[in-house]
This record gives C-alpha cells, sequence and structure tokens, in this order.
C-alpha cells in the first residue's frame, strides 16, 4: 500500500506568513493527490485536488504543487481563520485505499 | 446545497453489531460514488469504505476486511455501512463522503459531521 508522509506534524506561524507543507508518497501517485483542512469540531473541507487544482470557493492564497512522489502546500499569507490541521490524502486508482498523511498541525506563533 | 447526515452511532460492545447510516440530499444521489472515512479521537483520518455509483464496485481498507459493509440505497438516498465483529479500535467518529460526478476515486468534495462509534465493555 502507499504510504503518505506529511511534514512538519506540527508547524507555528504568524498571521502574515508564508507557510509550506509537505507530502510524501512512498510511490509515485501521479498528481492523485488532495489537500484539506480540518477545524476543530468539524469535518474535512477539500482546499486542493490534482495536486495543483484550488476547489471552487478556496482563497486563492491556498496553492498546490507538485507530481510522483513530492507534494506541498502553500498558504501565501495566513489568515487567523486558517489555523487549523491539514492533511494530504492519495486517491490514485491503481492503489485504491485512498491514504491520508498524519496530518500537520498549524498552530498561531 | 448538498447535505449528508450520518446517524446510528452509539456505544457497543466489542463483537457486536452496528449500522450507520448516511441520509443524502440536495444532489442526484444514484449518480455518486461514495465513501466512509473515520476518525479515532485526537488522531488522524482513515478511509474505510467506498462504493460506486452504482453499487457495483465496493472496496474497504485492511482493517475492516470482511467486518464492515458498504451499502447504497439510491430510492431512499441513504448510504449504510454494516459494521460487525467490532473491536476497540474502531471507536472513531465516523464520516461519509461524496466524490464527484464520474469519479470513483476522489477527491472527496463533500463531508457529512460524523456520528461517533464507542467500542467498549
Amino acid at each position: 500500500d502507499i504510504q503518505m508522509t506529511q511534514s512538519p506534524s506540527t508547524l507555528s506561524a504568524s498571521v502574515g506568513d508564508r507557510v509550506t507543507i509537505t507530502c510524501r508518497a512512498s510511490q509515485s501517485i501521479s498528481n492523485w493527490l488532495a489537500w484539506y483542512q480540518q477545524k476543530p469540531g468539524k469535518a474535512p473541507k477539500v482546499l486542493i485536488y490534482k495536486a495543483s487544482n484550488l476547489e471552487s470557493g478556496v482563497p486563492s492564497r491556498f496553492s498546490g504543487s507538485g507530481s510522483g512522489t513530492e507534494f506541498t502546500l502553500t498558504i501565501s499569507s495566513l489568515q487567523p481563520d486558517d489555523f487549523a490541521t491539514y492533511y494530504c490524502q492519495q486517491y490514485n486508482n491503481y492503489s485504491p485505499m485512498y491514504t491520508f498523511g498524519q496530518g500537520t498541525k498549524l498552530e498561531i506563533k | 446545497q448538498v447535505q449528508l447526515v450520518e446517524s446510528g452511532g452509539g456505544v457497543i460492545q466489542p463483537g457486536r453489531s452496528l449500522r450507520l447510516s448516511c441520509a443524502a440530499s440536495g444532489f442526484t444521489f444514484s449518480s455518486y460514488a461514495m465513501h466512509w472515512v473515520r476518525q479515532a479521537p485526537g488522531k488522524g483520518l482513515e478511509w474505510v469504505a467506498v462504493i460506486s455509483y452504482d453499487g457495483n464496485y465496493r472496496n474497504y481498507a485492511d482493517s475492516v476486511k470482511g467486518r464492515f459493509i458498504i451499502s447504497k440505497d439510491s430510492p431512499k438516498n441513504t448510504l449504510n455501512l454494516q459494521m460487525n465483529s467490532l473491536r476497540d479500535d474502531d471507536t472513531a467518529l465516523y464520516y461519509c463522503a461524496r466524490v464527484p460526478r464520474g469519479a470513483l476515486h476522489g477527491p472527496f468534495d463533500h463531508w457529512g459531521q460524523g456520528t461517533l462509534v464507542t467500542v467498549s465493555s
């Protein structure tokens, strides 16, 4: 099965900072990667799909890049609403186990 | 608008069975593949099961294979998860999630709010 590894596990940052979260797949998943944001007590919300496509309604300060095994989620200028936990997920149809990364908690510095 | 509302959770003893449901509205349920995802308390997300739009394809995480059954009742706009032989490590908040029309694998573009299953003696 494909394993997804996110780094860092925790990230402390300030409003206005540019932050990047990395997700690595144990084997190539092409661009079959999504990023989700989850706030406490809430369901996850998709931000990015197919590695770099912004979901409708998601602010343009969020962007995704990468292909193969290495992917990044970038928030260009952190807003107070962005402090949450972020998960990557592979949905490669050759390995239909839809693995999530372990999550990155973005905290206020 | 798209709504997914899970129900059926509760406290259940190890080895017993429980059936979760997810009521869908705001979209043509029969045209969409659906998934179950769970989250143990304080932990990350774990995919559980998928069913194709027509119910002809189903797949499960290794951790639940042989114990859980996903099904889809399109006339009733309901997704179900029959959970048998429950174990302590099945304790989690269970979400149903939809994928875009025509897709099977993802991304998960709409989620319910979850129903909590606690397996405890």
